[in-house]
């Protein structure tokens, strides 16, 4: 079972909006990684925020990390059309598993 | 640096055929993640190396897959026989340590007939 879910499923915005996407999770953490995956490539890991972090930074990416509610969330400023991917969030389940959420898909229209 | 490279790109195979991916893992890098991805869905884990030692294998079905990592460097996964429920990309990914950001390859897109 996947401990992840992302949330919306799917979410078109023009260039220049940002995009939110929220991740649940149902057990505690040591950690959660944002990755992205474009069509037909490998993913590429964006963000990692500990347990202990309420939130990060990576230019134009803010996760944030609510571990009362057991939820992050990735916003994407300015978005480009380059940005269309999938998004993911892991986590590691409290030990050395990673578990992947089913991705929020992101079409970014120019 | 290289990144982690993995072999074949594309399979198409008949069912009760066996296959095999080959990954290279980022050098360096002691832990080695097999992952399967089925369309729309995220990525789940199948087996975890440290270094020659499978330490998670939990979520691999063991009566027709099967891994090793020889000499703690590249590794392989096969199938034997191939189920049509078995075709999914299948992602290898590597880190320093456990815990630590991982590094995915490219993936084998796996096709059963």
């Amino acid at each position: 079972s996947q401990q992840g879910e992302e949330d919306p499923q799917a979410l078109s915005i023009q260039e220049g909006e940002n995009a939110t996407m929220n991740c649940s999770y149902k057990t505690s953490i040591n950690n959660l990684q944002w990755y992205r995956q474009n069509s037909g490539r490998g993913l590429v890991h964006l963000i990692l925020i500990r347990s202990n972090e309420r939130e990060k930074h990576s230019g134009r990416l803010r996760v944030t990390l609510d571990t009362s509610k057991k939820s992050s969330s990735l916003l994407i400023t300015a978005s480009r059309a380059a940005d269309t991917a999938s998004y993911f969030c892991a986590t590691d389940g409290g030990g050395f598993k990673t578990i992947f959420g089913a991705g929020t898909r992101l079409f970014v229209k120019a | 640096e290289a990144g982690v490279v993995q072999s074949p790109r594309y399979k198409i195979i008949e069912k009760k055929q066996p296959v095999a991916f080959w990954c290279n893992p980022i050098s360096g890098h002691n832990t080695l993640y097999w992952y399967r991805q089925n369309l729309g869905q995220g990525p789940e884990l199948l087996i975890r190396y440290e270094n020659e030692e499978a330490v998670d294998d939990s979520q691999l079905p063991k009566d027709r897959f099967s891994a090793e990592r020889l000499k703690g460097v590249d590794s392989t996964l096969k199938i034997q026989p191939a189920e049509l429920g078995d075709s999914a990309v299948y992602l290898c990914a590597s880190s320093r340590l456990i815990q630590e950001t991982q590094y995915f390859g490219p993936g084998t897109r796996l096709l059963v007939l």
